[in-house]
């Protein structure tokens, strides 16, 4: 089955800079990737996804990279600022004929430093 | 419009006893999945439905753990005779069928003494 690993666990920055999180995946068949941010005691929310047939997609602060030969895609959050302060999840998906599978990363605790 | 609603949000329960968790999806959206969170940790996958298909049930931990979708649209997770191990956050998310987007729910703590 899939695998998705994500890197680093905790990350701290200084408000201002910016913020990289890594996952790698196992499955080449896996074919969606989208970021989740999930404050302290909510659901996740959808902040940027990616598709298999694209190599980097930005929305204003943020941007997420997909490298499908290496099978790793990024998170890149600039210009950080404190309500970014989150702990950020990846998650590989295969979509097939109506079926799909989904695996999270293990999340990355970001804290921005004012 | 709406979005997901999950409840209860907090459920206290001693060993041995049963729970349901319910979870409303967005209206229209077909799928429905169920995540287990613990404290500090990933999401973890239990079930998946799509419609009017059988679910995929691979991520349920135990045989302890069922769900079912009523209509295609409000799913209960029934944990029976609960563990202390069973405490995490649960969590539901639809998506539309036009959409890949999951939507999540605000969660149901549980927590089992």
């Amino acid at each position: 089955g899939e695998n998705v690993e994500q890197h680093p666990s905790t990350l701290s920055v200084q408000e201002g800079d910016s913020a990289v999180i890594k996952c790698t995946y196992s499955d080449s068949a896996s074919n969606y990737f989208p970021w989740y941010k999930q404050e302290l005691g909510k659901g996740p929310q959808l902040i940027i996804d990616i598709r298999s047939n694209v190599g980097e997609k930005k929305d204003q602060r943020i941007a997420v990279t997909l490298n499908k030969t290496a099978k790793h895609f990024s998170l890149h959050i600039t210009e950080t600022q404190p309500e970014d302060s989150a702990v950020y999840f990846c998650a590989a998906i295969l979509f097939s004929g109506g079926y799909q599978k989904v695996t999270f990363g293990t999340g990355t605790k970001l804290q921005v430093i004012p | 419009g709406a979005g997901v609603s999950q409840s209860p949000s907090n459920k206290v329960t001693e060993k041995g006893k049963d729970v349901e968790l319910r979870c409303d999806p967005i209206s229209g959206h077909t799928a429905l999945y169920w995540y287990r969170q613990s404290l500090g940790q990933g999401l973890e996958f239990l079930i998946y439905f799509q419609g009017n298909s059988a679910p995929d049930k691979s991520g349920l931990p135990s045989d302890r753990f069922s769900a079912e979708r009523t209509g295609g649209s409000v799913s209960t997770l029934t944990i029976q005779r609960t563990q202390q191990e069973d405490s995490a956050v649960y969590l539901c998310a639809s998506s539309s069928p036009s959409r890949d987007e999951q939507y999540f729910g605000p969660g149901t703590r549980l927590t089992v003494t």
